[in-house]
């Protein structure tokens, strides 16, 4: 059975960093891509980052570029994302997705919340 | 970036009832690969998203066949030809072929 569980998540003051974990089982993760999808309170989804299954390739959306970095290791069947200079509009529910072009499973979702 | 434009944002329909929700984008979704990424999501009340639809059109294991995805290049629809009361929740398409990777902006499924 897949799954994909997040951790590292909670309340941090504006300008402070986190890094958020997503850790995988039930498939050979290191075969797939893996997405970074986030929803603030009562809004819709918004994809924001992706990373090839070999680390070769990552992107970002315009929101998170320059402050974000998805990360991944293998050996662990974990997915990171570093968050930087975080401010009040991160403020979201984070998800972690599998697969490249077809993602399938999502993961239940961790909680960010940025305020002083 | 490609935008999809989801309508109608809401529904209120009665069990037994068909639903189509459509979901256009501002750009053509067909990969250079001759594919087109777009997969439909649901996400029921308290919960995280889950796929239905995939590759336009493919359903998901496990999802019934009330169920159809259609369309092509930058038009796209989902149906249900009966809705049931396990149905409710928001339906997002997601568009994976270019990147910023983008999703439509929701349809709230309501039972009436």
């Amino acid at each position: 059975e897949v799954q994909l569980v997040e951790s590292g998540g909670g309340l941090v003051k504006p300008g402070s960093s986190l890094k958020l974990s997503c850790v995988a089982s039930g498939f050979t993760f290191s075969t797939y891509g893996m997405h970074w999808i986030r929803q603030a309170p009562k809004k819709g989804l918004e994809w924001i980052a992706l990373i090839y299954s070999d680390n070769t390739n990552k992107y970002y959306a315009d929101s998170v570029k320059g402050r974000f970095t998805i990360s991944r290791d293998n050996s662990k069947n974990t997915l990171y994302l570093e968050m930087n200079s975080l401010r009040s509009e991160d403020t979201a529910m984070y998800y972690c997705a599998k697969g490249r072009y077809n993602p399938d499973y999502w993961g239940q979702g961790v909680m960010v919340t940025v305020s002083s | 970036d490609v935008v999809m434009t989801q309508t109608p944002v809401s529904l209120s329909l009665a069990i037994g009832q068909p639903a189509s929700i459509s979901c256009k984008s501002s750009q053509s979704l067909v990969h250079s690969d001759g594919k087109t990424y777009l997969s439909w999501i649901l996400q029921r009340p308290g919960q995280s998203p889950k796929r239905l639809i995939y590759l336009l059109s493919k359903l998901d294991s496990g999802v019934p066949d009330r169920f159809s995805g259609s369309g092509s290049e930058t038009e796209f629809t989902l149906k249900i030809s009966r809705v049931e009361a396990d149905d409710l929740g928001v339906y997002y398409c997601w568009q994976t072929t270019h990147f910023p990777n983008t999703f439509g902006a929701g349809t709230k499924l309501e039972l009436k």
